[in-house]
Protein backbone atom coordinates (compact mmCIF):
# COMPACT_ATOMS: atom_id res chain seq x y z
CA UNK A 1 0.00 0.00 0.00
CA UNK A 2 1.73 2.93 -1.51
CA UNK A 3 1.34 6.13 1.19
CA UNK A 4 -0.98 8.91 0.36
CA UNK A 5 0.19 12.32 -1.87
CA UNK A 6 0.99 15.52 0.33
CA UNK A 7 2.55 18.44 -0.90
CA UNK A 8 6.02 18.55 1.52
CA UNK A 9 5.17 21.86 2.43
CA UNK A 10 2.36 24.51 2.38
CA UNK A 11 2.88 28.12 4.10
CA UNK A 12 0.83 31.29 4.80
CA UNK A 13 0.79 34.57 6.76
CA UNK A 14 -0.93 34.66 9.89
CA UNK A 15 -5.22 35.22 9.19
CA UNK A 16 -4.72 33.76 6.04
CA UNK A 17 -6.11 30.26 4.85
CA UNK A 18 -3.88 27.83 3.44
CA UNK A 19 -5.43 24.00 2.32
CA UNK A 20 -3.44 20.80 2.37
CA UNK A 21 -4.47 18.13 -0.22
CA UNK A 22 -3.74 14.14 0.56
CA UNK A 23 -4.18 12.48 -3.00
CA UNK A 24 -5.05 8.75 -3.23
CA UNK A 25 -6.79 6.16 -5.29
CA UNK A 26 -10.47 4.44 -5.38
CA UNK A 27 -9.00 1.62 -3.11
CA UNK A 28 -8.78 3.90 -0.26
CA UNK A 29 -9.68 7.81 -0.07
CA UNK A 30 -11.92 7.58 -3.39
CA UNK A 31 -13.55 4.32 -1.69
CA UNK A 32 -14.68 5.37 1.48
CA UNK A 33 -15.19 8.51 3.87
CA UNK A 34 -12.82 7.68 6.52
CA UNK A 35 -10.35 10.19 5.50
CA UNK A 36 -8.76 11.50 8.69
CA UNK A 37 -6.11 14.54 9.57
CA UNK A 38 -3.45 14.38 12.02
CA UNK A 39 -1.27 17.70 13.52
CA UNK A 40 2.13 16.73 15.29
CA UNK A 41 4.29 19.52 16.86
CA UNK A 42 7.68 18.96 17.20
CA UNK A 43 8.50 15.44 19.49
CA UNK A 44 5.03 15.28 19.97
CA UNK A 45 2.45 12.18 19.54
CA UNK A 46 -0.16 13.27 16.53
CA UNK A 47 -3.65 14.71 17.44
CA UNK A 48 -6.66 14.00 15.87
CA UNK A 49 -7.92 17.23 13.80
CA UNK A 50 -10.60 15.33 11.07
CA UNK A 51 -12.05 12.14 11.18
CA UNK A 52 -15.10 10.71 8.78
CA UNK A 53 -13.77 13.43 5.60
CA UNK A 54 -15.05 16.64 7.63
CA UNK A 55 -16.00 15.97 11.41
CA UNK A 56 -14.39 17.62 14.37
CA UNK A 57 -13.45 16.08 17.88
CA UNK A 58 -14.72 18.46 20.36
CA UNK A 59 -12.14 20.56 21.43
CA UNK A 60 -11.00 21.26 18.22
CA UNK A 61 -11.16 24.45 16.58
CA UNK A 62 -13.59 25.62 13.46
CA UNK A 63 -10.95 27.10 11.32
CA UNK A 64 -9.71 23.76 10.48
CA UNK A 65 -12.02 21.88 7.78
CA UNK A 66 -11.66 19.08 6.00
CA UNK A 67 -13.51 17.91 2.37
CA UNK A 68 -12.97 15.53 -0.23
CA UNK A 69 -13.68 15.14 -4.04
CA UNK A 70 -12.93 12.03 -5.88
CA UNK A 71 -9.52 10.69 -4.66
CA UNK A 72 -8.38 13.49 -3.44
CA UNK A 73 -8.88 14.70 0.40
CA UNK A 74 -8.20 18.28 1.84
CA UNK A 75 -7.63 19.75 4.95
CA UNK A 76 -7.80 24.07 4.83
CA UNK A 77 -7.00 25.84 8.02
CA UNK A 78 -8.47 29.49 8.07
CA UNK A 79 -7.56 32.63 10.10
CA UNK A 80 -3.67 30.51 10.18
CA UNK A 81 -2.44 31.06 13.52
CA UNK A 82 1.30 30.27 14.87
CA UNK A 83 -0.02 27.50 16.75
CA UNK A 84 -0.87 25.88 13.53
CA UNK A 85 2.94 25.35 12.87
CA UNK A 86 3.41 21.95 12.80
CA UNK A 87 3.25 18.73 10.25
CA UNK A 88 -0.38 17.57 9.26
CA UNK A 89 -0.60 13.67 8.20
CA UNK A 90 -3.61 12.31 6.33
CA UNK A 91 -4.79 8.92 6.33
CA UNK A 92 -7.50 6.60 5.01
CA UNK A 93 -9.35 3.40 5.38
CA UNK A 94 -8.54 1.08 2.77
CA UNK A 95 -10.12 -1.71 0.49
CA UNK A 96 -7.96 -4.46 2.45
CA UNK A 97 -9.47 -3.39 5.75
CA UNK A 98 -6.34 -1.41 6.65
CA UNK A 99 -5.15 1.67 6.73
CA UNK A 100 -2.67 4.30 5.28
CA UNK A 101 -0.77 7.57 6.01
CA UNK A 102 -0.20 10.72 3.86
CA UNK A 103 4.11 11.25 3.56
CA UNK A 104 2.96 14.16 5.44
CA UNK A 105 3.22 18.25 5.36
CA UNK A 106 5.10 20.79 7.48
CA UNK A 107 2.74 24.10 7.39
CA UNK A 108 5.25 26.90 7.76
CA UNK A 109 3.53 30.04 9.44
CA UNK A 110 5.23 33.23 8.05
CA UNK B 1 -8.82 11.28 32.01
CA UNK B 2 -7.90 8.88 28.61
CA UNK B 3 -4.48 7.62 29.05
CA UNK B 4 -2.26 5.11 26.92
CA UNK B 5 1.39 4.49 28.28
CA UNK B 6 4.02 2.81 25.79
CA UNK B 7 6.33 0.89 27.32
CA UNK B 8 9.20 -2.18 26.18
CA UNK B 9 10.92 -0.11 23.65
CA UNK B 10 15.15 -0.17 23.33
CA UNK B 11 17.94 -1.03 21.86
CA UNK B 12 17.62 -4.55 19.89
CA UNK B 13 20.51 -5.91 17.68
CA UNK B 14 19.30 -6.93 14.00
CA UNK B 15 17.34 -10.22 14.17
CA UNK B 16 16.11 -10.12 17.84
CA UNK B 17 13.32 -9.24 19.19
CA UNK B 18 10.86 -7.19 21.43
CA UNK B 19 7.56 -7.14 22.95
CA UNK B 20 6.14 -3.59 23.47
CA UNK B 21 2.98 -2.77 26.01
CA UNK B 22 -0.02 -0.34 25.95
CA UNK B 23 -1.49 0.69 29.37
CA UNK B 24 -4.88 1.87 28.62
CA UNK B 25 -6.98 3.58 31.18
CA UNK B 26 -9.66 5.97 31.76
CA UNK B 27 -11.72 4.05 29.64
CA UNK B 28 -13.23 1.27 29.06
CA UNK B 29 -10.69 -0.68 26.85
CA UNK B 30 -12.69 -3.64 25.80
CA UNK B 31 -14.85 -1.92 23.28
CA UNK B 32 -12.53 -0.12 21.19
CA UNK B 33 -10.38 -1.01 18.61
CA UNK B 34 -7.02 -0.44 18.63
CA UNK B 35 -3.87 0.46 16.87
CA UNK B 36 -0.15 0.78 16.50
CA UNK B 37 1.39 3.59 14.46
CA UNK B 38 5.59 4.30 13.92
CA UNK B 39 7.68 6.94 12.94
CA UNK B 40 11.36 6.64 12.00
CA UNK B 41 13.32 9.57 12.94
CA UNK B 42 13.21 12.96 10.79
CA UNK B 43 9.80 10.50 9.28
CA UNK B 44 6.26 10.46 8.78
CA UNK B 45 3.84 8.38 10.19
CA UNK B 46 3.46 4.70 9.52
CA UNK B 47 0.52 2.62 10.35
CA UNK B 48 1.49 -1.08 11.76
CA UNK B 49 -1.68 -2.56 12.64
CA UNK B 50 -4.71 -3.47 14.08
CA UNK B 51 -6.78 -5.27 16.54
CA UNK B 52 -11.06 -5.28 16.84
CA UNK B 53 -12.01 -4.89 20.56
CA UNK B 54 -12.39 -8.60 21.55
CA UNK B 55 -9.48 -9.72 18.61
CA UNK B 56 -11.34 -10.91 16.20
CA UNK B 57 -10.42 -9.05 13.67
CA UNK B 58 -6.83 -8.45 13.13
CA UNK B 59 -4.93 -6.70 10.17
CA UNK B 60 -1.07 -5.57 9.06
CA UNK B 61 0.69 -3.35 7.19
CA UNK B 62 1.80 -5.62 4.17
CA UNK B 63 5.41 -4.39 4.86
CA UNK B 64 6.07 -6.22 8.27
CA UNK B 65 5.65 -9.74 6.24
CA UNK B 66 4.64 -11.90 9.02
CA UNK B 67 7.16 -10.50 12.13
CA UNK B 68 4.60 -8.54 13.93
CA UNK B 69 1.97 -9.94 16.19
CA UNK B 70 -0.46 -7.44 17.79
CA UNK B 71 -2.51 -8.86 20.78
CA UNK B 72 -4.22 -7.72 23.64
CA UNK B 73 -5.23 -8.61 27.24
CA UNK B 74 -8.75 -6.70 27.75
CA UNK B 75 -8.48 -7.91 31.41
CA UNK B 76 -5.12 -6.12 32.05
CA UNK B 77 -6.78 -2.96 29.91
CA UNK B 78 -3.49 -3.46 27.63
CA UNK B 79 -2.46 -3.91 24.25
CA UNK B 80 0.78 -5.90 23.02
CA UNK B 81 2.93 -5.95 19.79
CA UNK B 82 5.44 -8.62 19.72
CA UNK B 83 8.22 -7.42 17.07
CA UNK B 84 10.17 -10.62 15.72
CA UNK B 85 13.61 -10.93 13.44
CA UNK B 86 13.80 -6.63 13.76
CA UNK B 87 15.68 -4.92 11.12
CA UNK B 88 17.33 -1.91 10.95
CA UNK B 89 14.38 -0.30 9.09
CA UNK B 90 11.97 -1.00 12.29
CA UNK B 91 13.71 1.52 13.87
CA UNK B 92 10.96 4.08 14.75
CA UNK B 93 8.75 5.84 17.92
CA UNK B 94 5.61 3.37 18.39
CA UNK B 95 2.80 4.85 19.08
CA UNK B 96 -0.67 3.18 20.35
CA UNK B 97 -3.76 4.49 19.19
CA UNK B 98 -7.44 3.68 20.21
CA UNK B 99 -10.04 3.98 17.04
CA UNK B 100 -12.50 6.22 17.10
CA UNK B 101 -16.10 4.42 18.13
CA UNK B 102 -17.48 3.70 15.52
CA UNK B 103 -16.01 4.89 12.87
CA UNK B 104 -11.98 4.60 11.92
CA UNK B 105 -10.31 7.70 13.18
CA UNK B 106 -7.76 7.59 16.04
CA UNK B 107 -8.38 9.64 18.67
CA UNK B 108 -6.13 8.96 21.51
CA UNK B 109 -2.54 8.41 21.54
CA UNK B 110 0.48 7.28 23.71
CA UNK B 111 3.82 9.05 23.97
CA UNK B 112 5.50 6.63 22.23
CA UNK B 113 8.09 4.32 22.89
CA UNK B 114 11.29 4.17 21.28
CA UNK B 115 12.44 1.33 19.37
CA UNK B 116 16.22 1.27 17.89
CA UNK B 117 17.57 -1.87 16.39
CA UNK B 118 21.37 -1.42 15.84
CA UNK B 119 24.30 -3.29 16.01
Amino acid sequence: QSALTQPASVSGSPGQSITISCTGTSSDVGGYNYVSWYQQHPGKAPKLMIYDVSNRPSGVSDRFSGSKSGNTASLTISGLQAEDEADYYCNSYTSSSTYVFGTGTKVTVL
Amino acid sequence: EVQLVESGGGLVKPGGSLRLSCAASGFTFSSYSMNWVRQAPGKGLEWVSSISSSSTYIYYADSLKGRFTISRDNAKNSLYLQMNSLRAEDTAVYYCARRVSGTKGFDYWGQGTLVTVSS
